[in-house]
């Protein structure tokens, strides 16, 4: 069974049109965590969430936003998705004794 | 600065062959290292995890090792097949953080 869920796999959207991007989990994990992944490179942290918590990444460009409005949901906003934004972007959460899971991943291209 | 190394970048084998990817890491204080599998396309799957004390963990035919003293793990594949070309990551966890260290990856390809 599916546990930690990204919608949609794959996302094609126009250069500047806003695009959001969601991730739900059936772990009831406290920490979420978004993750940019560019062909054959390690996974870039975006933001990490402890419960309602939000952690910022200092190099995390101000075009991207993130809400996580409960403990299943988490969304990724995209205000102005540029060509350079076109990658995978994963979703993963880690429970409390360090059980770590990632999501299939969406991939996003920008036209 | 916390950092994870990992070797080879990138290897080729022939399907029932063995190999041996190296991690390296300078992450501290130490809390546990896993060893991901992520195909191409797709999110990293899970094969191993271990803490400072533990030096072998086996899933299948895969084996990870881990030495805390010299901060080096190993992922072995034994009786290589062809669903095991993938890229092999190495993720490093520090204790009291939420933030995780992740290697560059070794892609392994696999022929018949």
């Amino acid at each position: 069974d599916a546990m930690v869920i990204q919608n949609p796999r794959y996302q094609v959207t126009q250069f500047g049109k806003p695009v959001t991007l969601s991730c739900s989990q059936t772990l009831n994990h406290n920490v979420m965590y978004w993750y940019q992944q560019k062909s054959s490179q390690a996974p870039k942290l975006l933001f990490h969430y402890y419960d309602k918590d939000f952690n910022n990444e200092a190099d995390t460009p101000d075009n991207f936003q993130s809400r996580r409005p409960n403990t299943s949901f988490c969304f990724l906003d995209i205000r102005s998705p540029g060509l350079g934004d076109a990658a995978m972007y994963l979703c993963a959460t880690q429970g409390a004794y360090n059980e770590q899971f990632f999501g299939p991943g969406t991939r996003l291209t920008v036209l | 600065k916390n950092q994870v190394e990992q070797s080879p970048q990138s290897l080729i084998i022939l399907e029932g062959k063995n190999c041996t990817l190296q991690c390296n890491y300078t992450v501290s204080p130490f809390s546990n290292l896993r060893w991901y599998k992520q195909d191409t396309g797709r999110g990293p799957v899970s094969l191993t995890i271990m803490t400072f004390s533990e030096n072998t963990k086996s899933n299948g035919r895969y084996t990870a090792t881990l030495d805390a003293d010299t901060k080096q793990s190993s992922l072995h594949i034994t009786a290589s097949q062809l669903s095991d070309s993938a890229s092999y990551i190495c993720v490093v966890s520090p204790w009291g953080d939420y933030k995780l260290s992740f290697g560059a990856g070794t892609t392994v390809t696999v022929r018949a």
